[in-house]
This record gives structure tokens, sequence and C-alpha cells, in this order.
């Protein structure tokens, strides 16, 4: 079956220094990875994905995310880290055959000034 | 593009009566999901629809609840009658294609007294 975890509740991080938020999976065949966040009272947002092709994936806000298959991860990354970017972040990987994304638990961004 | 569209944002309402949550998916968008988020238990996907058919309502928690989507562009998540534990936060999400990027709505806030 296909399941995603996040190993950590919480992140820390100055402004400025880089950031990674860490995500790992278990599927059946070639998975399709996501990340989105979500800023306090409001929906969650796409960030990336990962398909197929480059396994360093760009995406908004300067978020990248590198897909790793021997280590079935798929880290979300950032060199520089701002304030703003304080969030709670959700890594999802696809079900094979059907639209279902399956969510972690969320990881909580918090980044110091 | 206005996005997906849920109404009401929020929803204050006693033990024992119905509530009906709508959503308005991205036109063109043919995947239709419904979330509910909670401290507790996180992301749960209730139900979602393909083509305006329910695919798998296996995350629908009990009778009490029901979702219909009468046409490509609304949707209904009703709860009746509706009891404390059901407040949380629900959201309808919308996609293209399938394992596609999902689109959230801005989430309804559910109180039940």
């Amino acid at each position: 079956a296909q399941s995603v975890a996040q190993p950590e509740d919480q992140v820390n991080v100055a402004e400025g220094n880089p950031l990674t938020v860490k995500c790992t999976y278990s599927v059946s065949g070639n998975p399709y990875l996501f990340w989105y966040v979500q800023y306090p009272n409001r929906g969650l947002q796409f960030l990336l994905k990962y398909i197929t092709g480059d396994n360093l994936v760009k995406g908004s806000y300067g978020f990248e995310a590198e897909f790793n298959k021997s280590q079935t991860s798929f880290h979300l990354k950032k060199p520089s880290a701002l304030v703003s970017d304080s969030a709670l972040y959700f890594c999802a990987v696809s079900v094979i055959n059907t639209d279902k994304l399956i969510f972690g638990t969320g990881t909580r961004l918090q980044v110091f000034p | 593009d206005a996005g997906v569209i849920q109404s009401p944002r929020h929803e204050v309402t006693e033990m024992g009566q119905e509530v009906t949550l709508r959503c308005k998916p991205i036109s063109g968008h043919n995947s239709l999901f419904w979330y509910r988020q909670t401290m507790m238990r996180g992301l749960e996907l209730l139900i979602y629809f393909n083509n305006n058919v329910p695919i798998d309502d296996s995350g629908m928690p009990e009778d009490r609840f029901s979702a219909k989507m009468p046409n490509a562009s609304f949707s209904t998540l009703k709860i009746q009658p509706s009891e404390p534990r059901d407040s949380a936060v629900y959201f309808c999400a919308s996609s293209f294609q399938p394992g596609g990027e999902q689109f959230f709505g801005p989430g309804t806030r559910l109180t039940v007294l």
C-alpha cells in the first residue's frame, strides 16, 4: 500500500539559512510525488511535483525538491529561508490507478528573524 | 480563474442540526475531492468524484455524511444530524487529470456546539 511519512512535526530555521523538510514514501511502481504548503486559515497550495525526469524539481517561491529513488525520499529544500515561508508543509503521493493523493501528517516550518 | 469556491466559510450550528457545505470546482476540472482537517487526525479524504460520479467514499465516517455532485460545477457535503465531533475544517479540491495536482478551496470551518 502507498504511504508517505514526514518524520518531523516541526522544523526551525533562521532566516537566510537553508532549509530542508523531509519526506519518505512507500509505493508500488513509479511514484507521483507532491509538496503542498498551508498558510494559517487557508487551503493547501500546490508547490511542486515529481512525475518523471530530472530528480531535482523546482517549484514556487524558490522551493525545490530532490527525488531519491534509492532512499525513497522526496525532501523539500530552499537555499535561503524567509520568515514568510513559515507555514505547514505537506508531502503527498498519488495512489496508483486512482485520482487519490495520500498526504503526510505535515511539518510545521518556523523561520525565525 | 476564481479557483475552487467553497461556502460558507464559517458555520456554527447546534448538535442535531443539518449542515450543508458547498463547493464549486475549477471549470474544466473533472475530479472533485472532499477532505476534513482536524488537529487530531490531520487531513482525511472523505470522498472523491470523477466526472460527477462518486468513485471512492471509503473515507466517509458514517451514514450521517452524504455527498452529491449533480453537475460538473457543483457539489455538496451534507451532515445530518451533526455532532460536536464533526467540528473541523472541510476542504474541497479539484484536479484536471488523474494523478495531477489538486487545487484546494479556502475551506469551511464547521463548529458544532
